[in-house]
């Protein structure tokens, strides 16, 4: 994948974790971040839109931010339930294609 | 609230060609653009292309690129891909998503995904 995630993390329920997504200057540097959550036999759930906002319905436990090429994603409270693959997403401008991170697996141990 | 309802699951043949639907409804289908991403199994999300319902317009994934076609019927608010030369590699999820927001690359719907199973 062009955007580079790391492939695990993991904490405990109730702590913070971050996951990040690094890119380059003519996808994240050029243009805004998505975030995506997939459960297990399910189609991935937008988290974070424009970097940093959220849709309705999802907690304020995640936040998102982007600095340069690199955007992250932050959990925090982990609960069970939040174990998950985690993507990050963007347009590449000099591409005119849209990609997606090779995705992070949550355990929350 | 925005619903994308996609066909049914399909089994192919290495070489042949697969076409999939996803209808919109619940929203004006004409002014988003409407985004194709697949997932192979135990693989990530992998996007392949768009196409704007209004122009007919599109931009495919280099990788795809001889190999897909993206089309609509906007008298119906439906969405087509079609992928051809199919081979095992193919066999996959696929996916219709839709801007959360006009003219943002964020997916805030998606259709249920459409099972294509490649096999001799």
């Amino acid at each position: 994948s062009v955007l580079t995630q790391p492939p695990s993390v993991s904490a405990a329920p109730g702590q913070k974790v971050t996951i990040s997504c690094s890119g380059s200057s003519s996808n994240i540097g050029d243009n805004y971040v998505s975030w995506y959550q997939q459960l297990p036999g399910t189609a991935p759930k937008l988290l974070i839109y424009e970097n940093n906002k959220r849709p309705s319905g999802i907690p304020d436990r995640f936040s998102g931010s982007k600095s340069g090429t690199s955007a992250t994603l932050g959990i925090t409270g982990l609960q069970t339930g939040d174990e998950a693959d985690y993507y990050c997403g963007t347009w590449d401008s000099s591409l005119s294609a849209g990609m997606f991170g090779g995705g992070t697996k949550l355990t929350v141990l | 609230q925005v619903q994308l309802v996609q066909s049914g699951a399909e089994v192919k043949k290495p070489g042949a060609s697969v076409k999939v639907s996803c209808e919109a409804s619940t929203y004006t289908f004409t002014d988003y653009y409407m985004h194709w991403v697949r997932q192979a199994p135990g693989q990530g999300l992998e996007w392949m292309g768009r196409i704007n319902p209004k122009s007919g317009g599109t931009n495919y994934a280099q990788k795809f690129q001889g190999r897909v076609t993206m089309t609509r019927d906007t008298s119906i608010s439906t969405a087509y891909m079609e992928l051809s030369r199919l081979t095992s590699d193919d066999t996959a999820v696929y996916y219709c998503a839709r801007a959360y927001i006009i003219g943002l690359y964020g997916f805030g719907y998606w259709g249920q995904g459409t099972l294509v199973t490649v096999s001799s």
